[in-house]
């Protein structure tokens, strides 16, 4: 399979502060990766749509200033947490498909866990 | 709005047995389904990807099916180990007209211990 890879793994931070969250493909080009949160002993919720060269697409209730989507290349989506605060503490995936036929799978990252102090 | 549901939440259960996980899933217009294994503080391991096409996917000591008119899959799993406990997450792609989003709508897990 296609690697996906999330960068920190985890973070701890200060309230106020903001924090970046790198994905990238390694080993394919993504012209669509996607965001997902996971909450304790909750399941995946997919927070937006990163495009290439062009602005990310929310989901509903999700603050696009909070949470600033940048995929400026083919390989690389980053993920920017603006003004962190406590309730922002969860679990940040990442995942991408290669390509855009029908049946391609989504690839996932590692994970970051963020930890707003 | 499509919707994933699993049941069990939670399940416990000796080694060796054979086991099934449901997952149902309410907009049977769905593009793949996947299934996935999560350790805790962990990211997502791929399972078993099932394409609209297909009706079921084998991989070693598991299977899963996919009943996209009655809107259900099953995850079954052979002769269990202490190594498969993990929560097991079903996602559906979703899809607009002819094409699949990429978007996954997960379900909320079923919690498997495998006691030794």
């Amino acid at each position: 399979g296609a690697v996906v890879s999330q960068h920190p793994s985890w973070v701890i931070c200060k309230s106020g502060t903001s924090v970046k969250i790198e994905c990238r493909s390694l080993d394919f080009q993504a012209t669509t990766m996607f965001w997902y949160r996971q909450f304790p002993k909750q399941s995946l919720m997919l927070m937006a749509t990163s495009n290439e060269g062009s602005k990310a697409t929310y989901e509903q209730g999700v603050e696009k200033d909070k949470f600033l989507i940048n995929h400026a290349s083919l390989t690389l989506s980053t993920l920017t947490v603006t003004s962190a605060h406590p309730e922002d503490s969860s679990f940040y995936i990442c995942s991408a498909r290669r390509g855009l036929l029908m049946n391609t799978e989504a690839f996932f990252g590692q994970g970051t866990r963020l930890t707003v102090v | 709005k499509q919707e994933v549901t699993q049941i069990p939440a939670a399940l416990s259960v000796p080694e060796g047995e054979n086991l099934v996980l449901n997952c149902s899933f309410t907009d049977s217009a769905i593009y793949n389904l996947q299934w996935f294994r999560q350790d805790p503080g962990k990211g997502l391991t791929s399972l078993l990807l099932i394409q609209s096409s297909q009706r079921e996917q084998t991989s070693g000591r598991l299977n899963a099916s996919l009943d996209k008119s009655s809107g259900r899959s099953t995850l079954y799993i052979a002769a269990s180990q202490p190594g498969d406990s993990a929560t097991y997450l079903c996602a559906v792609y979703g899809r607009l007209g002819s094409s699949n989003t990429g978007k996954l709508i997960f379900g909320q897990g079923t919690t498997l211990q495998v006691k030794p």
